[in-house]
């Protein structure tokens, strides 16, 4: 089966930093995505990890450990354009589709 | 460009009418994928397809049917079975034997009055 747990719900304030924490059960892994939803709008692509590891993309990394099936997203000096959610999302392998958390919903106060 | 066309973005309906709802894509992806999601929660499978003439049922496909006629083309419609069809609706796509990263459409919000 799959199963993929996320927080429901963190808030943090402007200019701090954030991780929120993902982790799997999944039969089959290839590969973690992170997106990033505002509110009425369609999911965007943040980051995909395969290795285990660090990955930095600006204000924004991405973390996994294939051993612990644990994955965070790390988001540092947030801003206020930052409230979303953020949905975690497992890649089982080719010819699979994508199993998702219910995602993060993120609030960024003053 | 590149990408996957939804339409209509707003749609209304009235109880016991059937709708359907466009998606496009042109990034030549086998897979194609519908989603539904309600205010405050995550996305839910209704209906997927990996090849041509071909789809499977989500996690909540009960009310929903599609077709794939055409690589490029999923569409969805929402059957008056469906006992509480207003929610944002998402039509994605992605190349299985890459990476698998999703690539979505714009999203139709479905609205019964």
């Amino acid at each position: 089966g799959q199963n993929i747990d996320q927080p429901t719900e963190m808030t943090a304030t402007e200019g701090a930093i954030v991780q929120i924490n993902c982790t799997y059960q999944t039969s089959g892994f290839n590969g973690l995505f992170w997106y990033q939803q505002h509110a009425g709008e369609a999911p965007t692509f943040l980051s995909y990890n395969v290795l285990d590891g660090l990955e930095e993309k600006g204000r924004f990394s991405s973390f996994l450990s294939r051993s612990k099936g644990y994955s965070y997203l790390l988001l540092k000096e947030l801003q206020m354009k930052d409230s979303a959610s953020y949905l975690c999302a497992v890649f089982p392998g080719t010819a699979s589709k994508l199993t998702f958390g219910t995602g993060t919903r993120l609030q960024v106060t003053l | 460009d590149g990408g996957i066309t939804q339409s209509p973005k707003y749609l209304f309906r009235k109880e016991g009418q059937n709708v359907t709802l466009s998606c496009e894509q042109n990034l030549n992806h086998d897979a194609m994928y519908w989603y539904r999601q309600d205010p405050g929660q995550g996305l839910r499978l209704i209906y997927y397809s990996q090849i041509v003439n071909d789809f499977q049922k989500g996690d909540i496909a009960e009310g929903y049917s599609v077709s794939r006629e055409k690589k490029e083309s999923f569409p969805l419609t929402v059957t008056s079975a469906q006992k509480n069809p207003t929610a944002f609706y998402l039509c994605a796509s992605n190349d299985q034997e890459n990476t698998g990263e999703l690539f979505f459409g714009e999203g139709s919000r479905l609205t019964v009055l």
